[in-house]
């Protein structure tokens, strides 16, 4: 069964800086476009970067453009996003999720990162 | 990229149907048959229940249908049952590798 799992979430101050990780298993991991998508508390989901197969593209929202950088290690069927210069704004659940016909079709439980003093 | 326009909330009695709009531009859904639409059940992730407009993922039960017109989607449960109460999201490609999603629907079950 394909399946995610996120982790690495947590309290960071603003200012600070994070990384998730996206653990994948169950298909071949380096076939595939792999996004984050995150949700506020209480708000709608909203896309936020994209990587391709082989890690040498990467898209973002304009968002988060300068301070989040997606990558990816297909040895280790790995998804990651460093995410610094962290905004009280940035504050949401983080899926990952993979891509398919240009929407996503596998999507992981999500991890919870809260920007707070 | 402004979010796709959807209503709020949506409901029906079991057994009826509900349609759910999301409407963008024609730089977004207007452009590319590329809208998905994402069944979300609250504390869970999304579930992709429609992509490429009208296509169901298999698994998911034929009485989840997309359709589109111009810079509108929609979405229509048909046959509602008590386990499709949930939040449900459009999405579509907006070009330039861009994605946007709808505002979300609630729908409840009455």
């Amino acid at each position: 069964e394909a399946q995610l799992v996120e982790s690495g979430g947590g309290l960071v101050q603003p200012g600070g800086s994070l990384r998730l990780s996206c653990a994948a298993s169950g298909f071949t991991f380096n076939n595939y476009w792999i996004h984050w998508v995150r949700q506020a508390p209480g708000e709608g989901l909203v896309w936020v970067s994209r990587i391709n197969t082989d890690g040498s593209a990467t898209f973002y929202a304009d968002s988060v453009k300068g301070r989040f950088t997606i990558s990816r290690d297909n040895a280790k069927n790995t998804l990651y996003v460093q995410m610094s210069s962290l905004r009280v704004e940035d504050t949401a659940v983080y899926y990952c999720a993979r891509g398919y016909s240009q929407g996503f079709d596998i999507w992981g439980p999500g991890a919870m990162v809260t920007v707070s003093s | 990229q402004s979010a796709l326009t959807q209503p709020p909330s949506a409901s029906g009695s079991p057994g009826q149907s509900v349609a759910i709009s999301c409407t963008g531009t024609s730089g977004d859904v207007g452009a590319y048959n590329y809208v998905s639409w994402y069944q979300q059940h609250p504390g869970k992730a999304p579930k992709l229940i429609i992509h490429e407009v009208t296509k169901r993922p298999s698994g998911v039960p034929d009485r989840f249908s997309g359709s589109k017109s111009g810079n509108t989607a929609s979405l229509t449960v048909s046959g509602l049952q008590a386990e499709d109460e949930a939040d449900y999201y459009c999405c579509s490609y907006a070009g330039s590798n861009n994605y946007v999603f709808g505002t979300g629907t609630k729908v409840t079950v009455l």
